[in-house]
């Protein structure tokens, strides 16, 4: 069964408009970690945010923030005033007590100029 | 200074053939990756070491080997490629113990001919 839950697969934006993507989690683990990586056309994946279940504290960094609801058992992320820059693959993950990351299937947004 | 390195960045071979790709960390983590990404962006890890021992290694082929010669390298080894092993490789490295963030690689883009 699937761990990460990304239901949208592709998102297009004007730019200067917000964008969230959304990510559902499932675990059975009390202690677990979740994060989003993003991916840009390049190809390199590179780390944005790691939270742990026991810190539901909303984060914002800049344009991006994140928003961890356990009691839905989502990690949404949203990015305010979006950039062509911002145009890639995001995942969000799922990090249980066997440290293996669970990648949900990815959500392509593309951001036009 | 590259974090996570790997090489080659690509590699276009034969089917049948045996090739290698190398990864190394300079961050002084204690835990290495290989994930596989598939054609359509999903991520899949295959193989963890803590400390050149294997403690993670998911429904993988055996034609699939990895080897880790001290903490800071694994690299893999793959015989008798075969088409369907056309995908991007990656390589993580983080401390174990405590979920820490695990940091990427570039990547290796293998095509099977």
């Amino acid at each position: 069964a699937q761990k990460v839950t990304q239901a949208q697969t592709e998102i297009s934006v004007v730019e200067k408009e917000d964008v969230t993507l959304d990510c559902v989690y499932e675990t059975r683990d009390t202690t677990y970690y979740l994060f989003w990586y993003k991916q840009p056309p390049s190809g390199e994946l590179v780390f944005l945010i790691r939270r742990n279940s026991f810190d539901e504290q909303n984060e914002i960094s800049g344009r991006y923030s994140w928003n961890f609801q356990k009691s839905t058992s989502s990690f949404n992320f949203t990015i305010t005033a979006s950039q062509v820059v911002d145009s890639a693959v995001y995942f969000c993950a799922l990090s249980e007590a066997d440290y293996k990351l669970s990648f949900g299937a990815g959500t392509t947004v593309t951001v036009r100029a | 200074d590259t974090a996570v390195s790997q090489t080659p960045k690509y590699l276009v071979t034969q089917m049948g053939n045996d090739k290698s790709i190398k990864c190394e960390q300079n961050l002084g983590h204690d835990t290495m990756y290989w994930y596989k990404q598939d054609s359509k962006k999903f991520l899949k890890i295959m193989f963890s070491y803590n400390n050149k021992e294997l403690i993670i290694n998911e429904t993988v082929p055996n034609r699939f080997s990895p080897k880790s010669p001290d903490k800071a390298h694994l690299n893999l080894h793959i015989n008798s490629l075969e088409l369907g092993d056309s995908a991007v490789y990656f390589c993580a490295s983080s401390l174990v113990g405590q979920q820490e963030t695990q940091y990427f690689g570039p990547g290796t883009r293998l095509l099977v001919l």
